[in-house]
């Protein structure tokens, strides 16, 4: 069974910069036709697609967050790390990682449980 | 990037009843590539169809894609007790991805 786990700071400063890592089980970013994506959800809104790196280590990125947003990997660690920059209390969400089987495209059938993050000084 | 308009924001019905979702693009999907996602609070999304038509593994036949181009539909033949919960689509056919603004139902 595919487990995904995010972890990192609940709070973070402003223009400080986040990383999130998401570890993850049952699959391997460097042998299979897979992704890792990143997606946030701000309290009572709506889900926000981040990013996503894939098997052969391709990334994209929102075009919105792109200039702020560095998506790595560590496969002997099955890891994927999210780093944002220059943080803003409009950056308060839940940071989600998904898998992607990369069957008819990259939607996401394994979630992490989330975690929130708050931006505040 | 393409922009996905989900209507309407709010739908209130009975169980037993049935409930059609709607979700349109901005520009033509590539390929259907079109999810839905099923989310309760506190809850991470869950994935119901993807490719405008193929329902995940696990999920109930009351649950059915369609559409293709700019205009897709999440149908919900007679509403469980279990289905009252925000429904969001995603289209993955673009340069990136993106999410509509959500699909609230609710019991009416």
């Amino acid at each position: 069974q595919i487990t995904l786990k995010e972890s990192g700071p609940t709070l973070v400063r402003p223009t400080q910069t986040l990383t999130l890592t998401c570890t993850f089980s049952d699959f391997s970013l460097s042998t299979s036709a897979v992704g890792v994506g990143w997606i946030r959800q701000p309290p009572g809104k709506a889900l926000e697609w981040l990013g996503i790196t894939y098997w052969d280590d391709s990334k994209r990125y929102s075009p919105s967050l792109k200039n702020r947003l560095t998506i790595t990997r560590d496969t002997s660690k099955n890891q994927v790390v999210l780093t944002m920059t220059n943080m803003d209390p409009v950056d308060t969400a839940t940071y989600y990682c998904a898998h992607t089987p990369l069957t008819f495209g990259d939607y996401f059938d394994y979630w992490g449980q989330g975690t929130l993050v708050t931006v505040s000084s | 990037e393409i922009v996905l308009t989900q209507s309407p924001g709010t739908l209130s019905l009975s169980p037993g009843e049935r409930a059609t979702l709607s979700c349109r693009a901005s520009q033509s999907v590539s390929s259907n590539y079109l999810a839905w996602y099923q989310q309760k609070p506190g809850q991470a999304p869950r994935l119901i169809i993807y490719g405008a038509s193929s329902r995940a593994a696990g999920i109930p036949d009351r649950f059915s894609g369609s559409g293709s181009g700019t205009d897709f539909t999440l149908i919900i033949s007679r509403l469980d007790p279990e289905d009252f919960a925000v429904y969001y689509c995603q289209q993955y056919g673009g340069s990136t991805g993106t999410f509509g603004q959500g699909t609230k139902v609710e019991v009416k």
